[in-house]
């Protein structure tokens, strides 16, 4: 498809383990982003990658979060030594770069992470 | 800082009646609005925008103008359907900055026959 695509779709994990989250973009994206969107709560936004700039981390909560993204197209957020205040849906997104601020994020479905 | 507030849902009409979603925001300089949906099983996609004041964003129905006075940004439509049963989410994009949105709570909205 077109879109963009994330895998796992569900991941249930025990505490303390690590999980790690894949995000492919629509071709052509640049950009790429993560956001967290927990129950009852807005998107928390999280990482952002332009291009072969350094990302934007400023909205990772811990350093248990990582993220990378290989060849500026996939990427993966990691989390470890998961807690179970990490359980939400990690939403990824990917629009143009900059000089194309339309505004206009192409999201995944997102992956639902369950911590027990 | 920058910050999106909107009404808490659900909300719940019949099929044919007004819809209103109230969003205010802060934020410094002039940022871009948008209001984004979530239908069921679907990731969210831009519903519409607006990027300076007096601005109106509409689509599929829905309108939403840009009031800088009031700060805000509420989304109407002036007959909902079943299939409009959705999320919605109001988000503001920095001025000057690249594509970060910040986005409100959600709204969850259910039509209803």
């Amino acid at each position: 498809g077109a879109g963009v695509s994330q895998s796992p779709s569900n991941k249930v994990t025990e505490k303390g383990k690590d999980v790690e989250l894949r995000c492919d973009p629509i071709s052509g994206h640049t950009a790429l982003y993560w956001y967290r969107q927990s129950l009852g709560q807005g998107l928390e936004f999280l990482i952002y990658f332009q291009g072969n700039s350094a990302p934007d981390k400023s909205g990772l909560p811990s350093d248990r979060f990582s993220a990378e993204r290989t060849g500026g197209s996939v990427s993966t957020l990691t989390i470890q030594r998961t807690q179970q205040e990490d359980s939400a849906v990690y939403l990824c997104a990917s629009s143009f770069g900059v000089g194309a601020n339309t505004g206009e994020l192409f999201f995944g479905e997102g992956s639902r992470l369950t911590v027990l | 800082g920058n910050s999106v507030t909107q009404m808490e849902g659900p909300v719940t009409l019949s099929e044919e009646a007004f819809l209103t979603i109230n969003c205010t925001y802060t934020a410094t300089g002039y940022p871009s609005l948008f209001w984004y949906v979530q239908y069921p099983g679907e990731g969210l996609q831009l519903l519409l925008k607006a990027t300076k004041a007096d601005d109106k964003g509409s689509n599929k129905g829905f309108e939403a103008t840009y009031r800088k006075e009031t700060t805000s940004f509420h989304l109407e439509k002036g007959s909902v359907q079943v299939s409009d049963s959705a999320v919605y989410f109001c988000a503001l994009s920095p001025s000057g900055g690249y594509n970060k949105l910040i986005f409100g709570a959600g709204t969850r909205l259910a039509v209803h026959p």
